[in-house]
């Protein structure tokens, strides 16, 4: 089974660039989440969609990022414009539900796209 | 501000030796999750843990919930040079149902071969 795909798996770009990564999700999967994870830290969320609905954005700086999962399945992260700050590698994640009670499905994570903004 | 937190935030030792993580939330966890990411890897799910006082086992690895759903621990006995990397705990935090995994700041494990 193939895993969630991620591209480009490395870009650099100068600051008040715009970039777009895309995510493919495994097959099935109803729940998308977008990560940002900063060089010796957790990842940390930035959105999460249940199909095409983005169900958690409180997170997502909504000045520079947007984010759209077009028909429930891929999805694309967007900043424009990119900033120095925004240097680090973002994951995309799916899983089969979010929650039933207490118990919430794994996450399975892409490899990611590590973003250097110069 | 971070409410997972996890000590300590790095770990060597010596190849055989045992290797203990700690993660601590400031409020009630619904379930936490235990991930690994390898070096230049991204995070493997490794166990779930939903009962106050659970404790599960995967082979040298052992996982405890506390009694408060506040915090928990991973121990590896024996460790091997196949268990470096970066633990991660991730904590689902009640939010008004909209509950949000929350990943701790990590354990990174190197070993000594």
């Amino acid at each position: 089974e193939a895993g969630v795909v991620q591209s480009p798996r490395y870009k650099i770009i100068e600051k008040k660039q715009p970039v777009a990564f895309w995510c493919n999700p495994i097959s099935g999967h109803n729940t998308l989440y977008w990560y940002l994870q900063n060089l010796g830290q957790g990842p940390e969320l930035l959105i999460r969609y249940e199909n095409e609905e983005a169900v958690d954005d409180s997170q997502l700086p909504k000045d520079r990022f947007s984010a759209e999962r077009l028909k429930g399945v891929d999805s694309t992260l967007k900043i424009q414009p990119a900033e120095l700050g925004d240097s680090a590698v973002y994951l995309c994640a799916s899983s089969l539900t979010p929650f039933r009670g207490y118990s919430h499905d794994e996450q399975f994570f892409g490899p990611g796209t590590r973003l250097t903004v110069l | 501000g971070q409410q997972v937190m996890q000590i300590p935030q790095y770990q060597h030792v010596q190849e055989g030796e045992d290797f203990t993580t700690y993660c601590n939330s400031s409020t009630t966890l619904s379930n936490i999750q235990w991930y690994k990411q390898r070096p230049g890897g991204h995070p493997v799910f490794l166990i779930q843990l939903v009962k106050s006082g659970e404790v599960k086992k995967q082979k040298r690895l052992t996982f405890q919930f506390g009694e408060a759903k506040k915090n928990s621990s991973l121990h590896i006995t024996a460790t091997q040079t196949t268990d470096v990397g970066t633990y991660f705990c991730a904590g689902m935090v009640p939010n008004f149902g909209n509950e949000k995994l929350t990943f701790g700041t990590g354990t990174r494990l190197t070993i000594i071969p």
